[in-house]
């Protein structure tokens, strides 16, 4: 069976603060990819990152930053120096390599305050 | 056009009617996804397309009905739907290796917004 939880239902920060929103997965499976999205107000689901199982190298973009840990399943998600427009519900997600069945979190909404 | 469109984005409809959704990819993928997105639910995947060949139905009750008549076009018809159906549908594209599946990202429309009164 394959799981993704994430475990903050709602974050509030102020801006520019750092913000870190934590994923953690469950699978029996050796290859699989883990993904974040970002779904602001507007409904669209936008891709952010997708890593594999067998890349554990952490990942840098901007102000956003990646900590996949496969010791303890989990794949966190860092936004430096928070703006507003950051301010959306952010998924992770988990798919097996011979699957088409993508595994999303419950999501968490973040919101960063002017 | 660009990426994932979705039509209409907003529908409302009653329980006896019969609609349909509409999702257009202009990205050369070749397999195609339904989703629900109920409010407090994860993102629930109802149906895969995979090189126009229906691969996943996951237990979506046949008040709805996916067809998918070419690579680029998916469409959801509804009929006789139920309020709890009310929900954001999200259409998505990606490009697979087989019709095994890949690995992939997903690309996302904006969404239809059903209420069913």
């Amino acid at each position: 069976a394959q799981k993704v939880t994430q475990a903050q239902t709602e974050i509030s920060v102020v801006e520019k603060e750092d913000v870190t929103l934590d994923c953690v997965y469950e699978t029996r499976d050796t290859t699989y990819y883990l993904f974040w999205y970002k779904q602001p107000p507007s409904g669209e689901l936008v891709f952010l990152i997708r890593r594999n199982s067998f890349d554990e190298q952490n990942e840098i973009s901007g102000r956003y930053s990646w900590n996949f840990q496969k010791s303890t399943s989990s794949f966190n998600f860092t936004i430096t120096a928070s703006q507003v427009v950051d301010s959306a519900v952010y998924f992770c997600a988990l798919r097996h390599r011979n699957n088409n069945d993508m595994r999303f979190g419950a999501g968490t909404r973040l919101t960063v305050k002017p | 056009e660009t990426g994932v469109t979705q039509t209409p984005r907003h529908l409302v409809m009653g329980m006896t009617n019969k609609k349909s959704l509409k999702c257009e990819q202009h990205l050369g993928h070749n397999a195609m996804y339904w989703y629900k997105q109920s409010a407090k639910k994860p993102l629930e995947l109802m149906f895969v397309y995979n090189f126009k060949e229906q691969t996943e139905n996951n237990s979506v009750p046949s008040r709805f009905s996916p067809e998918c008549p070419n690579s680029s076009h998916l469409f959801l018809h509804l009929h006789t739907l139920q309020p709890e159906d009310s929900a954001l549908y999200l259409c998505a594209s990606s490009q697979e290796i087989g019709l095994a599946g890949g690995y992939n990202e997903q690309f996302f429309g904006p969404g239809t917004r059903l209420t069913v009164l």
